[in-house]
């Protein structure tokens, strides 16, 4: 396994502008996560796909916000009109179907000005 | 819906010292725990999962957990830290068919001469 990757690592955005984040997770997990950390925070759960099927949606996830899985390997995450409130680390993870094990990637950390 | 408190926002100790990380769950499901370790500007690395079986759990860095269905707890230990102990240290919960994990607002381990 070659372990899960975010790109790009770093963003740094002025308000107002769309970012995209994107993710590939390990080959044959079939589930992919989406999460966003604040300093001082844990992580919290924003998204799930199972496949290509997004299957539930945090409150969390403004109408600003968007996730796709279109082909069932990898994803995006986009935030359309960027808030500085946006500024947070967004973390990916995978896992087979029925684990319960997620595998974490190094995360892409987004700035808005 | 779960929840998880993680009592101790920074724990300091001296490097050998023994360490307690305390982590309590709440669920009205049957769940498995995890504990999950953040080095600086990096993504989670797993450290030690309980999912069935034997209620103490080990890592293979000397730390362990033991989950207490009674007192619904998942507290995580080391006999003797080092300073490369040195993180942050997350308590989550999953249950439920989803997987997706709820996370605690972390642990700081700060491991001093």
């Amino acid at each position: 396994d070659t372990g899960v990757s975010q790109n790009p690592r770093h963003k740094i955005t002025k308000r107002g502008q769309n970012v995209t984040f994107r993710c590939d997770p390990i080959s044959e997990h079939n589930r992919l996560y989406w999460y966003r950390q604040t300093l001082g925070q844990g992580p919290e759960f924003l998204t799930y796909f199972q496949n290509e099927a997004q299957l539930e949606k945090s409150r969390l996830l403004s109408d600003r916000f968007s996730a796709e899985r279109p082909k069932g390997s990898f994803s995006t995450l986009e935030i359309q009109r960027t808030e500085q409130g946006d500024s947070a680390m967004y973390l990916c993870a995978s896992s087979r179907m029925n684990t319960g094990e997620l595998f974490f990637g190094e995360g892409s950390r987004l700035t808005v000005l | 819906a779960q929840s998880v408190t993680q009592l101790d926002s920074q724990v300091p100790v001296f490097e050998e010292a023994p360490v307690e990380l305390r982590c309590n769950y709440s669920s009205s499901v049957s769940v498995y725990l995890f504990w999950y370790v953040q080095y600086p500007n990096q993504g989670l690395q797993l450290l030690l999962k309980y999912l069935s079986g034997s209620t103490l759990v080990e890592s293979i860095n000397g730390f362990e957990a033991e989950f207490n269905k009674s007192q619904t707890s998942f507290h995580l230990r080391k006999p003797s830290v080092h300073i490369s102990d040195t993180a942050e240290y997350f308590c989550a919960v999953s249950g439920g068919s989803n997987y997706k994990l709820t996370f605690g607002k972390g642990t700081l381990l700060t491991v001093n001469p």
